[in-house]
């Protein structure tokens, strides 16, 4: 199975400033097809998660561009540009590449300082 | 609006059974596979069941292989995990998601097993 290893675990950031998360999978995310299925989802306290980006960089629907999603193969960024109050909560990588199973990152928690 | 609703949770004594249900809406149901994951208190999200649009291909984690099975109606545009020999461990909030991307979620239905 792949494993995703996000860092921080643990993110308190001042608002405005801009915010990285890591996620590093254990072996390469580049399916046959050539695609990259690594997404990004972010859950608020208290809602159910929401898709942020899929397929590395794509942003979804209603997402505000502050932020971005980059990186190839194993290793893998979700960036916020200027952190704002409603971005709290607890962001996760999942993969979609080798699959079943399709697994998650441990979350990393994003808290305003 | 498209949108995926759970239903079915509540509190069961450990060896007992349930059956969750995710009604959707909005969209063109049977087009969709349909995944469930779930959610333990102050946990991350596990991957649980995969099931293809015509119920032709399902996986399930290992975690619940052989104790939980999904399944789907798209006359009726829902979706249901029936859910045998409950154990205190899975205590948690099910969620139903749409699609390979995981694109679309529930709101959730929180199951209970506990005596």
């Amino acid at each position: 199975d792949v494993v995703l290893t996000q860092s921080p675990l643990s993110l308190p950031v001042t608002l405005g400033q801009p915010a990285s998360i890591s996620c590093r999978a254990s072996q390469s995310l580049v399916h046959r097809d050539a695609n990259t299925y690594l997404h990004w989802f972010q859950q608020r306290p208290g809602q159910s998660p929401r898709r942020l980006i899929y397929k590395v960089s794509n942003r979804d629907s209603g997402v505000p561009d502050r932020f971005s999603g980059s990186g190839s193969g194993t290793d893998f960024t979700l960036k916020i540009s200027r952190v704002e109050a409603e971005d709290v909560g607890i962001y996760y990588c999942m993969q979609g590449t080798h699959w079943p199973p399709y697994t998650f990152g441990q979350g990393t928690k994003l808290e305003i300082k | 609006e498209v949108q995926l609703v759970e239903s079915g949770g509540s509190l069961v004594q450990p060896g007992g059974s349930l059956r969750l249900s995710c009604a959707g809406s909005g969209f063109t149901f049977s087009s969709n596979s349909m995944k469930w994951v779930r959610q333990a208190p102050g946990k991350g999200l596990e991957w649980l069941s995969y099931i293809d649009g015509t119920s032709t291909t399902i996986y399930y984690a290992d975690s619940v292989k052989g104790r939980f099975t999904v399944s789907r109606d798209n006359d009726k545009n829902s979706l249901y995990l029936q859910m045998n020999s409950l154990r205190v461990d899975d205590t948690a909030v099910y969620y139903c998601a749409r699609s390979s991307g995981f694109d679309v979620w529930g709101q959730g239905t929180m199951v209970t097993v506990s005596s």
